[in-house]
């Protein structure tokens, strides 16, 4: 099946600092998204982006399909966007999500 | 809309005793999904519906049985617990209109069998 790898595993900022996530993947995908778990454990929608570049606040992502990543991009962080990010893709013969590992963020005032 | 609800929020069961976890959602999305998450992992698929009356495995199926009479509710039941099993389980919908797969996910249930 599709392997889906983010990096880093674990990512610690202080507050108002900018960051990078990645998501690589190994096939073409019909959807990709990134959500947001919250220290709570739910799972927040951020972007559904299998193509092209959104940006939503201070988040945005972007997603290259013909070189199999994508990006998320947290600028000035703060407190409350600590918890894990995941990304999930629906691979092209398929019709659910396969998620990756995630990355921890963890924001320090 | 309500989206997808998940009920009950939490559970504690012994091995061997059986239940359901329900999922029901309000956005009349065709396809619904299971997905287990272990401690510091992604999310796992269980078992996936296209539509009512069309269930099919999907990563991790073993221990767990679904069905779906209407296209609302899509229920997962527990034949026999094992502390394996003990984990957070969260149900999703999406509709595939327009060849999207955005997927929506319920609060989920946290299942500890002791």
């Amino acid at each position: 099946g599709i392997q889906v790898e983010q990096s880093p595993p674990d990512l610690i900022l202080q507050e108002g600092a900018n960051s990078t996530l990645r998501c690589n993947f190994s096939d073409s995908v019909n959807n990709l998204q990134w959500f947001h778990q919250n220290p709570w454990g739910q799972l927040i929608n951020l972007f559904y982006i299998p193509s092209g570049t959104k940006q939503n606040g201070r988040l945005s992502a972007t997603t290259v399909a013909t070189e199999r990543y994508s990006l998320l991009y947290i600028s000035s962080s703060q407190t409350t966007d600590s918890g894990v990010y995941f990304c999930a893709v629906v691979p092209g013969s398929a019709r659910q999500l396969t998620f990756g590992s995630g990355t921890q963020l963890t924001v320090l005032p | 809309n309500a989206g997808v609800t998940q009920t009950p929020k939490f559970q504690v069961l012994k091995t061997g005793q059986s239940m359901t976890l329900q999922c029901a959602q309000d956005m009349n999305h065709e396809y619904m999904s299971w997905y287990r998450q272990d401690p510091g992992m992604g999310l796992r698929l269980i078992h996936y519906s296209v539509g009512a009356g069309i269930t099919d495995q999907g990563e991790v199926p073993n221990g767990y049985n679904v069905s779906r009479s209407t296209t609302e509710d899509f229920p997962l039941r527990l034949l026999s617990a094992a502390p394996s099993q003990t984990s957070v389980y969260f149900c999703a919908s999406s509709s595939p209109g327009q060849g999207r797969y955005e997927q929506y996910f319920g609060p989920g249930t946290r299942l500890t069998v002791t």
